[in-house]
């Protein structure tokens, strides 16, 4: 069974633009979970999307969104993009079958906004 | 509201030592805990986790955790470190039971291994 699949693996973007980062689950994973690693904030959690409904949220302004869908595929945007959100972008998939399931987690892709 | 507290920044330890990292965290009731591994240029690895019973749970790669109600901790543990060990390993609780996102993680350990 394939990974969950994160895409592209590195971007390059400068301040003021926007970005689209894509995921796809593990087959059968109705969860998808996003997360922001930095090396001053460590891992934090950006938001949770189940059946293309966004049900968790953490603390990011509005310019973090995310979609999921039918597929369970998910993506996230950041609009006007700041030199703080160069960081590495998590995302991490759940079948949600039932208590004891875990996340898995890709490779992330590397954002660099210069 | 909840809290992983990871002490240690950086441990080295020589091949063949024992391992021992630290975990605490902060919570009123009893979390969801897990400890997930990351090497350079990857995304995480779950080696453990932790949810309800026996307090001492096995993991993946030969680690071993044991939760402690009394001290809010759940170390992590290997008898025995490997070169490849060497990656940085972190904490992470949830109320959730770790299916609904909204993992709270740990600052992380640098592990680096000595030959």
């Amino acid at each position: 069974k394939a990974g969950v699949t994160q895409t592209p693996r590195y971007l390059i973007k400068t301040r003021g633009q926007q970005v689209t980062l894509s995921c796809s689950p593990i087959s059968g994973h109705r969860s998808v979970s996003w997360y922001q690693q930095t090396p001053g904030q460590g891992l934090q959690f950006l938001f949770e999307y189940f059946s293309e409904t966004q049900r968790n949220k953490g603390n990011f302004p509005g310019r973090f969104s995310g979609r999921q869908f039918s597929n369970s595929r998910s993506e996230m945007n950041v609009s006007t993009l700041e030199l703080g959100d160069s960081a590495l972008y998590l995302c991490a998939s759940s079948s949600l079958a039932g208590q004891g399931d875990i996340q898995y987690f890709g490779a992330g892709t590397r954002l660099s906004v210069l | 509201a909840q809290s992983v507290t990871q002490p240690d920044i950086h441990i080295t330890v020589s091949e063949g030592a024992s391992l021992e990292l630290r975990c605490n965290y902060s919570y009123g009731a009893t979390p969801y805990l897990f400890w997930y591994v990351q090497s350079p240029g990857q995304g995480l690895q779950l080696l453990l986790k932790y949810f309800s019973g026996d307090t001492l749970v096995q993991g993946i790669k030969g680690f071993e955790a044991e939760f402690k109600r009394s001290q809010s901790s759940f170390n992590l543990r290997k008898p025995s470190v490997h070169w490849s060990d060497a990656a940085e390993y972190f904490c992470a609780v949830t109320i959730y039971g770790g299916s609904q996102g909204n993992l709270i993680f740990g600052k992380g350990t640098k592990l680096s291994v000595k030959p």
